[in-house]
């Protein structure tokens, strides 16, 4: 069925460096996309938000892209920092399912010094 | 303000025992859901909320029940615990005026362990 995914699970990242972190979806009626963030034992935290007459949208270190043709967002994160560490996940919401979010599976994020 | 409250935040229950998990929001939100997240997954909505009155389920509804008696409330009740409802459960809020403001505010969770 729909699905929005990501394509790798953990990312290893050095401090300093940028972060990119990928996310598919499969529904074309898919117009309104969200970052989150989650710290351990924490509840997800929104991060930045794109909607689909939008190909990218800045934030305070971080961007987000998309690409309506591949159906494939993506979330950039500048001069990654150890408070970067977490599991980040993207979600759609669709007007036809108005107001409820899809999750994909996540990618961890582990910063490196 | 306090945001997405829920209550309890750790919790043991033996198979077949039931319990509700409580969730309370302050921000005059019409949308609620509810969200349970198994180890090293993402998060797969249980029952979702347009309103006072107005519950609806989600993707997977099987074991849970919800209510929404109040704008600020919406409790998720499990009848008949189950070890496969062993997981983390987040309680959520958006304003959901239309299909562009549908960032969704999160509580802390609850971690239910089914024994």
């Amino acid at each position: 069925g729909e699905s929005v995914g990501l394509h790798l699970p953990t990312l290893s990242v050095q401090e300093g460096d940028n972060s990119i972190i990928n996310c598919a979806y499969s529904n074309s009626a898919s117009d309104y996309f969200i970052w989150y963030k989650q710290e351990s034992g924490k509840g997800p935290q929104f991060i930045i938000d794109i909607r689909s007459n939008m190909d990218k949208r800045q934030g305070q270190r971080v961007t987000v892209l998309l690409n309506k043709t591949v159906k494939h967002l993506s979330l950039q994160i500048a001069a990654t920092q150890p408070g970067d560490s977490a599991v980040y996940f993207c979600a759609e919401s669709r007007t036809d399912s108005w107001g409820k979010l899809q999750f994909g599976a996540g990618t961890q994020v582990v910063v490196t010094p | 303000n306090a945001g997405v409250t829920q209550t309890p935040k750790f919790r043991i229950l033996k198979i077949g025992q039931s319990m509700t998990l409580q969730c309370a929001q302050d921000m005059n939100h019409n949308y609620m859901y509810w969200y349970r997240q198994d180890p090293g997954m993402g998060l797969k909505l249980i029952y979702y909320s347009v309103g006072a009155g107005i519950t609806d389920k989600g993707e997977v509804p099987n074991g849970y029940n919800v209510s929404r008696s109040t704008t600020e409330d919406f409790p998720l009740r499990l009848e008949l615990a189950a070890p496969s409802q062993t997981s983390v459960y987040f309680c959520a809020s958006s304003q959901g005026q239309g299909a562009w403001n549908t960032e969704a505010f999160f509580g802390q969770g609850t971690r239910l362990t089914v024994v």
